[in-house]
């Protein structure tokens, strides 16, 4: 199974600054995924990152918050861009193929002052 | 779209066994997975089963799946205090790209 590796595991950034999350994956893999878990809750999809083309994003995320990069098969990142205390949560890397289960990193426990 | 439902919280006693039920609402549903969280970590996939199957068992772990009740189970034998965790599970639709829906997660506490 893809073992998957973030970084940072944990922040404390200010107001109205920015946190780029990598993401990166011992193997080649065809889906690569971002998640955000707020505290005390559920895992909810940001978006699916897409090797060399825009990520797809879910409803009630965009771009210009969460940007994300995808250049190759093993690696990616996700921005949290102009943070507000409403972003501290853990956000989770995934990685699977078609026919392959999802595993997950760490994650990066973002906290905002 | 898709819902997944868990219940909130199960305590059982050390040596018991535990049973965690998830209900979901797309029968286009191709794969169904189980994930342990532990405090302060990520998600560790513990096991998963494909939609055609009705029973997978992994040494403490049985996942049964009930397609025409959309339900699915997991079962930790013997139970032990590690087991502690948040317990979620998390439905795939290979028509929806891939993507999981997770159940809100399930609190187990196991009391010595």
């Amino acid at each position: 199974s893809a073992v998957i590796s973030q970084k940072p595991s944990r922040d404390i950034c200010q107001r109205g600054t920015s946190l780029t999350i990598q993401c990166q994956v011992d193997s080649q893999v065809t889906m690569m995924f971002w998640y955000r878990q707020q505290p005390g809750q559920s895992l909810t999809l940001i978006a699916t990152a897409n090797q060399g083309s825009e990520a797809t994003y879910e409803s009630g995320f965009v771009i210009d918050k969460f940007p994300i990069s995808r250049p190759n098969l093993t690696f990616s990142t996700l921005t949290v861009s102009n943070m507000s205390p409403e972003d501290s949560s853990i956000y989770l890397c995934s990685a699977g193929g078609q026919d392959q289960p999802q595993h997950f990193g760490d994650g990066t426990r973002l906290s905002i002052l | 779209g898709e819902d997944v439902e868990q219940s909130l919280f199960l305590s059982v006693r050390e040596g018991d066994s535990s049973v965690i039920n998830c209900t979901y609402t797309d029968s286009s549903s191709t794969y169904l997975y189980w994930y342990k969280q532990e405090p302060g970590a990520g998600l560790q996939l513990l096991t998963y089963i494909f939609s055609n199957m009705d029973m997978k068992q992994d040494q403490r772990l049985t996942v049964l799946l009930n397609k025409k009740d959309k339900h699915l189970s997991l079962r930790i034998a013997d139970t032990q205090t590690g087991d502690s965790a948040i317990y979620f599970c998390a439905v795939m639709n290979n028509n929806a790209g891939n993507m999981l829906t997770f159940g809100g997660g399930t609190r187990l506490m196991v009391k010595p």
